[in-house]
């Protein structure tokens, strides 16, 4: 059964500019979550969608979006890039609508120059 | 809001040696906890996973243990080995939300 899988693994932008990256959640499972990752700020929530309907959405400003399509497979959108956006971002998905085991990727590394 | 705190923020043990990392929360509602090793550059990989009505999980060397009232949960690494290094990392899911709360972390290094 193949895992979750984020694309790309690394790229790298400069500031100003838009990212999208993409996620596939293990088959079968609905609800796909959003991570950000950096050593100064460790792991922190950016948003979750259940059935292409954005649930919940952590503390990050306008810049970041996000999507689900019908077959649960989900992008996410930085424009304006700025250089503290570098940072390794996870995608997490589980089976559940509530509190389930979350399993997460592999991560899209992200470098703004 | 709910915090995560984990200690020690660093752990090196000699091959062999038994190990408990520990992980505390301030809100004591929550969904459940869920327990992650994350190797260097790489994804979180899913540990254990302790519902709130439980007290404990067991999956191999490792068992997990939950006090909710107390805010606490400890993870126990039995006979430790070299490949069990990496850094382990606790997160809730608080009642009412549908996301994880973060601890920051315990970077395990296990010498052969």
């Amino acid at each position: 059964k193949a895992g979750v899988t984020q694309t790309p693994r690394y790229l790298i932008k400069t500031r100003g500019q838009q990212v999208t990256l993409s996620c596939s959640p293990i088959s079968g499972h609905r609800s796909v979550s959003w991570y950000q990752q950096t050593p100064g700020q460790g792991l922190q929530f950016l948003f979750e969608y259940f059935s292409e309907t954005q649930r919940n959405k952590g503390n990050f400003p306008g810049r970041f979006s996000g999507r689900q399509f019908s077959n649960s497979r989900s992008e996410m959108n930085v424009s304006t890039l700025e250089l503290g956006d570098s940072a390794l971002y996870l995608c997490a998905s589980s089976r559940t609508d509530v509190a389930g085991e979350l399993f997460f990727g592999e991560g899209s590394r992200l470098t703004v120059l | 809001k709910q915090e995560v705190t984990q200690i020690p923020a660093a752990l090196s043990v000699p091959e062999g040696e038994n190990l408990v990392l520990n992980c505390s929360f301030t809100d004591s509602a929550i969904y459940n906890l869920q327990w992650f090793r994350q190797d260097p550059g790489k994804g979180l990989t899913s540990l254990l996973l302790i519902q709130s009505s439980q007290r404990e999980q067991t999956s191999g060397r490792l068992n997990a243990s939950l006090d909710k009232s107390s805010g606490r949960s400890t993870l126990y690494i039995a006979a430790s080995q070299p490949g069990d290094s990496a850094t382990y990392l606790c997160a809730v899911i608080q009642t009412g939300a549908n996301n994880l709360f973060f601890g920051t972390g315990t970077r395990l290094t296990v010498i052969p």
